[in-house]
């Protein structure tokens, strides 16, 4: 079946507007997780979801950010009042089940707020 | 904090010979380990992983290393080729359980051909 899918693969921006990423994971993943990607980094946590459990939002790095999760698949992660530090890719991965499982990633969305 | 990181930031390989890209970790509680490899503009890809049982576990031309009396993970990529470029990652997880992985810095692989 199809992978982890991201859309849009890239979204410019202006600094103080909201912008939408959604993410659709392997079918039948329980799993769902959001990282941050900044130029040349490594991989920054953001948001946890597994199952109907509440999301693990430790990673999320200011109140500006938000991410939901509609029926158990498709996800939004959402910012508000962009910032340029904002810009970066962001990834989504999906796992079958629980953190221990393989974590699958959709190839990212661009960010750039100007 | 208990964190993953990596030895080397960079690392050049001539093309066919073998590349060793190592990893440290502190969480002597994580049972469960990744590599990943990600491409220019592309998302990581799974390359292989190994449990806390084993200390070797081998894949196509890939071979991961699992020492955990000095909590150390390495990946090693025989004959490597100009399409092994890329930047690797490990992972772990820290416990057992519904936790995220934590990834490392990553580790730039460069063949030259």
């Amino acid at each position: 079946g199809a992978g982890v899918s991201q859309s849009p693969s890239n979204k410019v921006t202006e600094k103080g507007k909201d912008v939408e990423l959604r993410c659709d994971p392997i079918s039948g993943h329980t799993a769902l997780y959001w990282y941050r990607q900044s130029l040349g980094q490594g991989l920054e946590f953001l948001i946890y979801f597994q199952g109907n459990s509440a999301p693990d939002k430790s990673g999320l790095p200011s109140d500006r950010f938000s991410a939901e999760r509609t029926g158990g698949s498709v996800s939004t992660l959402t910012i508000q009042r962009t910032q340029q530090e904002d810009s970066a890719v962001y990834l989504c991965a999906s796992s079958p089940s629980s953190g221990a499982d393989t974590q699958y990633f959709g190839p990212g969305t661009r960010l750039t707020v100007l | 904090g208990e964190s993953v990181g990596l030895h080397l930031p960079t690392l050049s390989v001539q093309e066919g010979d073998n590349s060793i890209i190592n990893c440290a970790y502190s969480n002597s509680a994580s049972d469960y380990f990744i590599w990943y490899k990600q491409e220019s503009g592309k998302g990581p890809q799974f390359i292989i992983d190994i449990r806390s049982n084993m200390d070797k576990r081998q894949g196509q031309r890939v071979t991961v290393l699992l020492n955990k009396t000095v909590k150390h993970l390495s990946l090693q990529i025989a004959a490597t080729q100009p399409g092994d470029s890329a930047v690797y990652f490990c992972a772990e997880n820290p416990s057992s359980g519904n936790t995220p992985l934590v990834f490392g810095k990553g580790t730039r692989l460069s063949v030259i051909a």
